[in-house]
């Protein structure tokens, strides 16, 4: 059960879209609807901000979408912001009860 | 609002075993599983394991030899002993609670960095 992969970096210009990407394989993302998307600012905790795949906690805006295509999934995140600079991770449900995690993306607003 | 309070050791030696609590307040315990998350400085998120109300557990299975995940419903307390540690698991460990209806980790402690040092 390797790490899902992410670009270690990303970045943009405010009011971009920017996709990150999270690949996997056919036992991770590719056989389940259980990717979820995290945001971490450096010094706190995650926040969860995509789950099943494409679905967004009531409190998180609608500039952040989800998405998938066979084993790999994407972030977009659209009007880039400057409180948007964070690392994101995604994580999947890999079978037998257990998770992965993505090695994460650092994203940049310029 | 719910909370989770974690603690445990902060410095352990190479072969000593980690241990961690979280308590849950002002929470249900039942309904969700309750999962250990860890991060080394600098680096990614890894997954360790979760356990449900029941007392089902699983971890990751580049952990799971080392890694013993219980709780106690009465106390509405779950832990993790992680054994045999060495520097490469020095990290900050999260509590967390996984919802059963989005299979997100919606909420988290505050995290408790464990360095691993001789």
């Amino acid at each position: 059960q390797s790490a899902l992969t992410q670009p270690a970096s990303v970045s943009g210009s405010p009011g971009q879209s920017i996709t990150l990407s999270c690949t996997g394989t056919s036992s991770d993302i590719g056989s389940y609807y259980l990717v979820s998307w995290y945001q971490q600012h450096p010094g706190k905790v995650p926040k969860l901000i995509i789950y099943e795949d494409f679905k967004r906690p009531s409190t998180i805006s609608n500039r952040f979408s989800g998405s998938k295509s066979g084993n790999t999934a994407s972030l977009t995140i659209s009007g880039l912001r400057t409180e948007d600079e964070a690392d994101y991770y995604c994580c999947s449900y890999a079978g037998n009860d257990t998770y992965v995690f993505g090695s994460g993306t650092k994203l940049t607003v310029l | 609002q719910v909370q989770l309070q974690q603690w445990g050791a902060g410095l352990l030696k190479p072969s000593e075993t980690l241990s961690l609590t979280c308590a849950v307040y002002n929470g249900s315990f039942s309904g969700y599983y309750w999962t250990w998350v860890r991060q080394p400085p600098g680096k990614g998120l890894e997954w360790i394991g979760q356990i449900n109300h029941r007392g089902n557990a699983n971890s990751s299975p580049s952990l799971k030899s080392r890694v013993t995940i219980s709780e106690d419903m009465s106390k509405n307390q779950f832990s993790l002993k992680l054994s045999s540690v060495t520097a490469v698991d020095t990290a900050v460990y999260y509590c967390a609670r996984r919802s059963l209806v989005t299979r997100g980790i919606d909420l988290w402690g505050q995290g408790t960095l464990v360095t691993v040092s001789s």
